[in-house]
């Protein structure tokens, strides 16, 4: 499986402020997905991070919001803009290596606490 | 689209016992259903998962069924152990490239010694 690590870990942010996540791959990946975890929830897909071209949303989410970054194969940062506490959540990368088993990895995840 | 359904939310069963969770899902073109393990402040860890072109799956002391007539999938865990502890999210992906996957809203499984 793909070694998925995120930075930073954890972040104590403002209100109206922004914050940029990063997620790193040590292997070209096709699939890179954003997901938000809110506290004692499941799982909820933000957004499909494409390489070369936009981010693919799901409802509710936007792009002036969740703004996107895929580089390259190996790498994306996520942004969360213009925070509110509602945005207080870990948020965490997968990968789908594109191998036969359609296997999902995540990485560890980020907390983000906004006060 | 997809929306997967998940019970029961918490499961409490003595050590040594079985442990099983249902999931359904509404798309009948969903043919991966992958089963995770969350362990508390930890990332979600992909412990088995089937395709449609099967009925069941076992690894150990796990197995999946799936039946897509009812769509319905359950996960099972036999012979429990303390380790088991968890939150467990089933999963379906809901379009033929296999690669966005809508999650359930989860299970806690408590093991009682």
């Amino acid at each position: 499986s793909a070694v998925i690590s995120q930075k930073p870990s954890r972040d104590i942010c403002q209100r109206g402020t922004s914050l940029t996540i990063q997620c790193q791959v040590d292997s070209q990946v096709t699939m890179m997905f954003w997901y938000r975890q809110q506290p004692g929830q499941s799982l909820t897909l933000i957004a499909t991070a494409n390489q070369g071209s936009e981010a693919t949303y799901e409802s509710g989410f936007v792009i002036d919001k969740f703004p996107i970054s895929r580089p390259n194969l190996t790498f994306s940062t996520l942004t969360v803009s213009n925070m509110s506490p509602e945005d207080s959540s870990i948020y965490l990368c997968s990968v789908y290596t594109g191998q036969a088993a359609y296997e999902q990895y995540f990485g560890p995840g980020t907390r983000l606490t906004v006060t | 689209g997809e929306n997967v359904e998940q019970h029961p939310s918490t499961l409490s069963v003595q050590e040594g016992d079985s442990a099983v969770i249902k999931c359904t899902y509404s798309d009948s073109a969903s043919n991966y259903f992958p089963w995770y393990k969350q362990e508390l402040g930890k990332r979600p860890q992909l412990i088995i998962d089937i395709r449609s072109n099967v009925g069941e799956k076992k690894d150990q002391r796990i197995a999946v069924t799936l039946n897509k007539t009812a769509k319905h999938f359950s996960l099972h865990i036999t012979e429990t152990q303390p380790e088991d502890s968890a939150v467990y999210f089933c999963a379906a992906s809901p379009d033929s490239s296999a690669s966005k996957i809508i999650f359930g809203s989860g299970t806690r499984l408590s093991i009682r010694p």
